[in-house]
C-alpha cells in the first residue's frame, strides 16, 4: 500500500524567510503528486500538481515543488513566505488510472509578521 | 453552486444512532470521493464513485459504513450504530474524472459521537 510522509508537523517562520516542506511517498511505480493547502476556515484547495514532464512544477502564490524520482520525494518550496501563507499543507499521491489519493498528515505553517 | 457542498456542517450523535451525510458535487463532475479526517491527521480515503458506480470502497472501516450515489450526482455517506471512534470530519471531493485532475473539496461535516 502506498503511504506519504511529511516530516515536519509544525513549522514557524518569519515573513520573508524561505520555506521547504518535505514529502516522501512509498509507492515504487508511476505516481501523480499533489500539494493541497487549507487556509484557516477554508476548504482544502490545490496548490500544484505533477503527473509528467518537467519535474519542477510551479503553482499558485509563488509556490513550487520538485519531483525527485530517485528519492521518492516531492518537496514544496517558496523563496519568501508571507503572513498570508499561514495554513496547513498536505502532500498527496495518486496512482495513474486509480481513484483514491493518499494524503500525508499535513504540516502546519505559521508565519510571523 | 460553484463548489462542492456538504450538509450538515456539524452533526452530534449519540452512540448507537445512525447518521447520513450528504454531498453535492460540482455539476458535471464524474468522480466523487469520501474521506475521513481525524484530528491532527490527513484525509484518509473511504470510497470512490465514477458516476453511479462505486469503484473502490476499500477504505470503509467497517460494514457500518455505506455510501451511495444512485443518480451519479448527489452522494450520501451513511454510518449505522455510530461509535465514538467515528468522530471525525468527513470530506467529500469531486473531480472531472482522471487521476491527473485535482479534487475539489467541500467544507466537510464534523461528526461528534457522544
Amino acid at each position: 500500500a502506498q503511504s506519504v510522509s511529511q516530516h515536519n508537523h509544525h513549522v514557524i517562520l518569519s515573513e520573508a524567510a524561505s520555506l521547504e516542506l518535505g514529502c516522501n511517498y512509498s509507492y515504487g511505480g508511476t505516481v501523480n503528486l499533489f500539494w493541497y493547502v487549507q487556509y484557516p476556515g477554508q476548504h482544502l484547495q490545490l496548490l500544484l500538481k505533477y503527473f509528467s514532464g518537467d519535474p519542477l512544477v510551479k503553482g499558485i502564490k509563488g509556490f513550487e515543488a520538485e519531483f525527485i524520482k530517485s528519492k521518492f520525494s516531492f518537496n514544496l518550496r517558496k523563496p519568501s513566505v508571507q503572513w498570508s501563507d499561514t495554513a496547513e499543507y498536505f502532500c498527496a499521491v495518486t496512482r495513474p488510472g486509480g481513484g483514491k489519493s493518499t494524503f500525508g498528515d499535513g504540516t502546519t505553517l505559521t508565519v510571523k509578521p | 453552486g460553484a463548489g462542492v457542498s456538504q450538509s450538515p456542517r456539524y452533526k452530534v450523535a449519540k452512540r448507537g444512532q445512525d447518521v447520513a451525510l450528504r454531498c453535492d458535487p460540482i455539476s458535471g463532475h464524474v468522480s466523487l470521493f469520501w474521506y475521513q479526517q481525524a484530528l491532527g491527521q490527513g484525509p484518509e480515503f473511504l470510497t470512490y464513485f465514477q458516476n453511479e458506480a462505486q469503484l473502490d470502497k476499500s477504505g470503509l472501516p467497517s460494514d457500518r459504513f455505506f455510501a451511495e450515489r444512485p443518480e451519479g450526482s448527489v452522494s450520501t455517506l451513511k454510518i449505522q450504530r455510530t461509535q465514538q471512534e467515528d468522530s471525525a470530519v468527513y470530506l467529500c471531493a469531486s473531480s472531472t474524472g482522471t487521476s491527473e485532475n485535482e479534487q475539489f473539496f467541500g467544507p466537510g461535516t464534523r461528526l461528534t459521537v457522544l
